[in-house]
């Protein structure tokens, strides 16, 4: 079945320093790739997607590119603030699971002033 | 615009009792997840509905029952709770193939002691 390994964390990083987070992913079809943010005690809201291959996908300074032949959608932001501190998963969904998301363990970022 | 709300926010039960968790959402979404969270394991699908009065079974659904008698609503219940239910529960919809971008509630901490 489908499913997305992530780096494991925490991460802890200073200010303006530049955070990547590794994803990659296993799936049978066509999945569409996600990076979801969740910020302490609250649900979790979309950050960026990619529907298919080479298909970049951007949200506040963020970024992460569907790389097909690697199975990978990495995330990255050349420069962190304080406020980037949460918990962020990668997740894939498909059309022919009914578009459940399959999600990564997640990755707790901290940043520090 | 609410999007997606759950109720209760907070629940402790004893062994054994059993409960109701309500999702809302007044987006029209056609498609509806529910899903727990617990330390290190990411999001974990329990039950999911493509539609008002459909129910389908997901990664973990023992120990769970749902329904979806309203578009807009989608219930899941635990007939008789016990400690390993103890995590955190969300619920998520997207409005279908068009766009599958899914949206989540705040979620429901439950403690099962």
């Amino acid at each position: 079945g489908d499913s997305v390994t992530q780096m494991e964390g925490p991460v802890t990083l200073s200010e303006e320093a530049f955070l990547t987070i590794n994803c990659t992913y296993t799936a049978t079809g066509y999945p569409s790739l996600f990076w979801y943010v969740q910020y302490p005690g609250e649900g979790l809201q979309l950050l960026l997607k990619a529907t298919k291959a080479d298909d970049k996908g951007s949200n506040k300074g963020f970024e992460a590119t569907y790389r097909k032949e690697t199975t990978s959608f990495h995330l990255e932001k050349g420069s962190v603030q304080v406020s980037d501190s949460a918990v962020y998963f990668c997740a894939l969904s498909d059309r022919i699971n009914d578009y459940k998301l399959s999600f990564g363990a997640g990755t707790t970022v901290t940043v520090r002033a | 615009n609410a999007g997606v709300t759950q109720t209760p926010k907070f629940r402790v039960l004893k062994t054994g009792q059993s409960m109701t968790l309500l999702c809302a959402q007044d987006m029209n979404h056609e498609y509806m997840y529910w899903y727990r969270q617990d330390p290190g394991m990411g999001l974990r699908l329990i039950h999911y509905s493509v539609g008002e009065g459909t129910t389908a079974k997901g990664e973990v659904p023992d120990g769970y029952n749902v329904s979806r008698l309203k578009k807009q609503n989608f219930l899941l219940g635990l007939e008789s709770a016990a400690p390993s239910q103890t995590s955190v529960y969300f619920c998520a919809s997207i409005v279908g193939p068009m766009n599958t971008e899914a949206f989540f509630g705040q979620g429901t901490r439950l403690t099962v002691v």
